[in-house]
């Protein structure tokens, strides 16, 4: 099973900054990964797809890269709708995985 | 897109068996699609639970493999899930999604149902 690890924990932010969240997985997954957002008692939505590619509807400022088994998951200028917790979720490999989450909050 | 909404009993006691529907409606669950459990405990993150096709073909998370059943009924266009011998451990709010194929991103969500277990 590829475990993700997913840092920080908590990402503390301000309002029209950068936030950038990683997830790190223990085998390779190709750029099979992806991006969840979850607001509070909400369903996560997806965000992010084939590491990069955003899915329909998602703002610019959401952006997915990768280098080997290191994902980033970049907001630039964060909105007040963009705080949640943050998921990645590898598809590569089954069973399918979530990392941890990582919390996106107010500074 | 379809929608998907999850039913089914939010109490049980520990010993009894969960049971959950998923209902699809704006497309038909005959598709090339997956269809997906997934849980979160409260407070906590999500886990996959196990996926089924059109065809009744099925895949569990091995740490609940004994205990999940996940099957289709497309005469009413749903999928549904059964845990048995729950623990206050399952109790947890439980979201179906969707994939457009196996091993994909799940690019639809139901809005999730909380399932408490407790005597």
């Amino acid at each position: 099973e590829v475990l993700l690890t997913q840092s920080p924990a908590t990402l503390s932010v301000s309002p029209g900054e950068r936030a950038t969240l990683s997830c790190r997985a223990s085998q390779s997954v190709s750029s099979d990964l992806a991006w969840y957002q979850q607001k509070s008692g909400q369903a996560p939505r997806l965000l992010v797809y084939g590491a990069s590619t955003r899915a329909t509807g998602i703002p610019a400022r959401f952006s997915g890269s990768w280098s080997g088994a290191e994902f980033t998951l970049t907001i630039t200028s964060l909105q007040s709708e963009d705080f949640g917790f943050y998921y990645c979720h590898q598809y590569n490999n089954w069973p399918p995985t979530f990392g941890g989450g990582t919390k996106v909050e107010i500074k | 897109q379809v929608q998907l909404k999850e039913s089914g009993p939010g109490l049980l006691k520990p010993s009894e068996t969960l049971s959950l529907t998923c209902t699809v409606s704006g497309g038909s669950i005959s598709n090339n699609n997956w269809w997906i459990w997934v849980r979160q405990v409260p407070g906590k993150g999500l886990e996959w639970l196990g996926e089924v096709y059109q065809s009744g073909t099925n895949n569990y998370n091995p740490s609940l493999q004994s205990r999940v059943t996940l099957s289709v009924d497309k005469s009413k266009n749903h999928f549904s899930l059964k845990l048995t011998s729950v623990t206050a451990a399952d109790t947890a709010v439980y979201y179906c999604a969707t994939g457009e194929k196996w091993l994909a991103p799940f690019d639809n969500w139901g809005q999730g149902t909380l399932v408490t277990v407790s005597s």
